[in-house]
């Protein structure tokens, strides 16, 4: 079964949009979420992460927003450059000895 | 600071043949894990540990073996490589609960 579900696959932003990616999970014990970004050729680098116990974490140009009663996650993206577009994984991990479940990703290409 | 270290880069082996994936991280980590990526499949769990001498199955074991002697050390071996193990591999490594670090990835492919 799919842990986390991912969505949209693709997505295509003009230069200045903002890019919205989205998660769901169904295990509830699940606390810890984490967004990674990954460029072609190089292993998936993490780029923010949140935790339950806050609805929203903000760092530079890049915001996850957490409903926990929705069991949803999304990623934000300001002011989208050129550079931001690469493969975007949502993924999730509980304080059991669970590790890392990832969303099937989201390919971004921002335009300009 | 080298992280998480994977060799070989790129491997062709053919259908039959045996290999193994090494995986090194000099950060102490407990955690360690092998994911297999393909497209439109994202990132789906191999084997992984939580310790030296602690391993466990992920979503898709089946041809593979781990073991993990030592806190660094987390090889991956494949048993009888087929066409369907063609795919690029990560390993990562983590304390538990948090960020983990990902290696630069082995593409393989089986013929």
């Amino acid at each position: 079964q799919q842990q986390v579900k991912q969505s949209p696959q693709s997505l295509i932003v003009q230069k200045g949009g903002i890019s919205i990616i989205n998660c769901a999970y169904e295990n509830t014990a699940f606390d810890y979420f984490p967004w990674y970004q990954q460029f072609p050729g190089k292993g998936p680098a993490l780029l923010i992460a949140i935790r339950p116990d806050v609805s929203e974490k903000k760092e530079g140009r890049f915001t996850i927003s957490f409903n926990k009663s929705a069991k949803q996650f999304s990623l934000h993206i300001m002011d989208s450059q050129p550079g931001d577009s690469a493969t975007y994984f949502c993924a999730a991990s509980s304080a059991g000895n669970t590790p890392l479940v990832f969303g099937k990703g989201t390919r971004l290409s921002v335009i300009a | 600071n080298a992280g998480v270290t994977q060799t070989p880069k790129f491997q062709v082996l053919k259908t039959g043949q045996s290999m193994t994936l090494q995986c090194a991280q000099d950060m102490n980590h407990e955690y360690m894990s092998w994911y297999r990526q393909d497209p439109g499949m994202g990132l789906r769990l191999i084997h992984y540990s939580v310790g030296a001498g602690i391993t466990d199955q992920g979503e898709v074991p089946n041809g593979y073996n781990v073991s993990r002697s030592t806190t660094e050390d987390f090889p991956l071996r494949l048993l009888s490589a087929a066409p369907s193990q063609t795919s690029v591999y990560f390993c990562a490594s983590s304390f538990l609960n948090t960020e983990a670090f990902f290696g630069q990835g082995t593409r393989l492919t089986v013929v």
